[in-house]
């Protein structure tokens, strides 16, 4: 079935090492989004991609940077993770922008930051 | 800006009964769209049903429908004939027009369903 890939499902890393979450679609999708999702609480977006043309959200830290390197991929990188860098990533994708389009979302890559 | 309010951030239902989730929402725009996401644990979130904003009938999918009151700002989800499967993690969004016209979701809280057997 065409899905939204997330790789790894789940993620340690250390306070401060680099770390790549990986997005990969099979929907053939022009946009890919990533949003943050806290413990309880609501997702909240990051960026997103329209084809190759990168979204930052105002809030989104420097921290948190993404690349698309074609349509089927996405990666979030996080260069430096502290321990309020934990949480669920999630992933989605849709054909367009508009209001009519459905996202569709990834299993989500969850992070832990020790 | 766009709010989404969940007020509940649990709620219980006995298989086979009916619960119904609240959400309230706020935009200054006129065409948008209102969306129930449900997230089951560990697995992906999936839209339940959506709603148009200028469609003054309430949309239906199965056993889910909305009761969309636009001049209240209120955009309720009623889950009839409750089954295991439905526990999940339900969420509102909104997803706003002119000014947010590329698709942005504003999520609310959540509402967590218990089920019981």
């Amino acid at each position: 079935d065409a899905m939204v890939i997330q790789n790894p499902r789940y993620q340690v890393t250390q306070f401060g090492k680099p770390v790549t979450l990986s997005c990969s679609q099979t929907l053939n999708h022009n946009v890919m989004y990533w949003y943050q999702q806290k413990s309880s609480q609501a997702p909240k977006l990051l960026f997103h991609y329209y084809d190759k043309d990168f979204n930052n959200e105002a809030d989104t830290p420097d921290n948190f940077q993404s690349r698309r390197p074609n349509t089927s991929f996405c990666f979030l990188d996080i260069r430096s993770p502290g321990l309020g860098d934990a949480a669920m990533y999630l992933c989605a994708t849709s054909r367009e922008r508009g209001l009519t389009d459905t996202q569709y979302f990834g299993p989500g890559t969850r992070l832990t930051v020790l | 800006a766009q709010t989404v309010t969940q007020s509940q951030p649990e709620m219980s239902v006995q298989e086979a009964e009916t619960v119904t989730l609240s959400c309230t929402y706020d935009t200054s725009e006129s065409d948008y769209y209102l969306f129930w996401y449900k997230q089951p644990p560990s697995r992906q979130m999936i839209l339940v049903i959506r709603q148009e904003a200028y469609k003054q009938q309430n949309a239906t999918e199965n056993r889910f429908s909305v009761n969309f009151q636009k001049a209240a700002k209120s955009f309720s989800l009623k889950i009839s004939d409750s089954q295991l499967g439905d526990a999940a993690m339900y969420f509102c969004a909104l997803r706003g027009g002119l000014t947010d016209s590329w698709g942005k979701l504003q999520f609310g809280a959540g509402t967590q369903v218990v089920v019981t057997p």
